[in-house]
């Protein structure tokens, strides 16, 4: 069975200041690793990912994230938040052998302060 | 392209009823998922397909049904309505090929059983 948890059900960050969204996951067989990001009334949309290679991926507005294989870890960073971050972030895990089936963590609500 | 496309956006039942939530992709992606998603507990997978006449159950299937006659559409069944199953749900597909997976979806569809 494939599992994710994001321990922190809210992060509050100051506008300029760097952020971080915690992501664990487990899986059998190398995992590919997604965060998604969902605004206000809306479908979730894809921020990044990892597959293979370098452990620090970049991807969409800024965002970054790092697997770590030992922790089974997989957060989401930025090194300075704006207030227009402020949303619904989700990790989900897959493992590399089954396209068809995702596990999303329960969310993380980021919220940015001007 | 239009995407994922969910329709309706939203609907109320009674007890009882049944109803089916259409869902459908324009960027022949093999893969496509039902989710639903409820305050506090993330994106539950509930049906998905990993092709055309191929569906299987996620982690919450009971009280819903799928089929899968064509590539583009995936609609979810709900054969008798109840109350808990009041919620959000987003339909989403996605490539294995390339894209590793990276799930597109709908904008949603909120359905309130009384």
């Amino acid at each position: 069975a494939q599992s994710v948890a994001q321990p922190e059900d809210q992060v509050n960050v100051a506008e300029g200041n760097p952020l971080t969204v915690k992501c664990t996951y487990s899986v059998s067989g190398n995992p590919y690793l997604f965060w998604y990001v969902q605004y206000p009334n809306r479908g979730l949309q894809f921020l990044l990912k990892y597959i293979t290679g370098d452990n620090l991926v970049k991807g969409s507005y800024g965002f970054e994230a790092e697997f770590n294989k030992s922790q089974t870890s997989f957060h989401l960073k930025k090194p300075s938040a704006l207030v227009s971050d402020s949303a619904l972030y989700f990790c989900a895990v897959r493992a590399n052998t089954n396209a068809g089936k995702s596990t999303f963590g329960d969310g993380t609500t980021l919220t940015v302060k001007p | 392209n239009a995407g994922v496309t969910q329709t309706p956006k939203f609907q109320v039942l009674k007890t009882g009823q049944s109803m089916t939530l259409q869902c459908a992709q324009d960027m022949n992606h093999e893969y496509m998922s039902w989710y639903r998603q409820d305050p506090g507990m993330g994106l539950r997978l509930i049906h998905y397909s990993v092709g055309a006449g191929i569906t299987d159950q996620g982690e919450v299937p009971n009280g819903y049904n799928v089929s899968r006659s064509t590539t583009e559409d995936f609609p979810l069944r709900l054969l008798s309505a109840a109350p808990s199953q009041t919620s959000v749900y987003f339909c989403a597909s996605s490539s294995g090929v390339g894209d590793h997976g990276t799930q597109y979806f709908g904008p949603g569809t909120r359905l309130l059983v009384l």
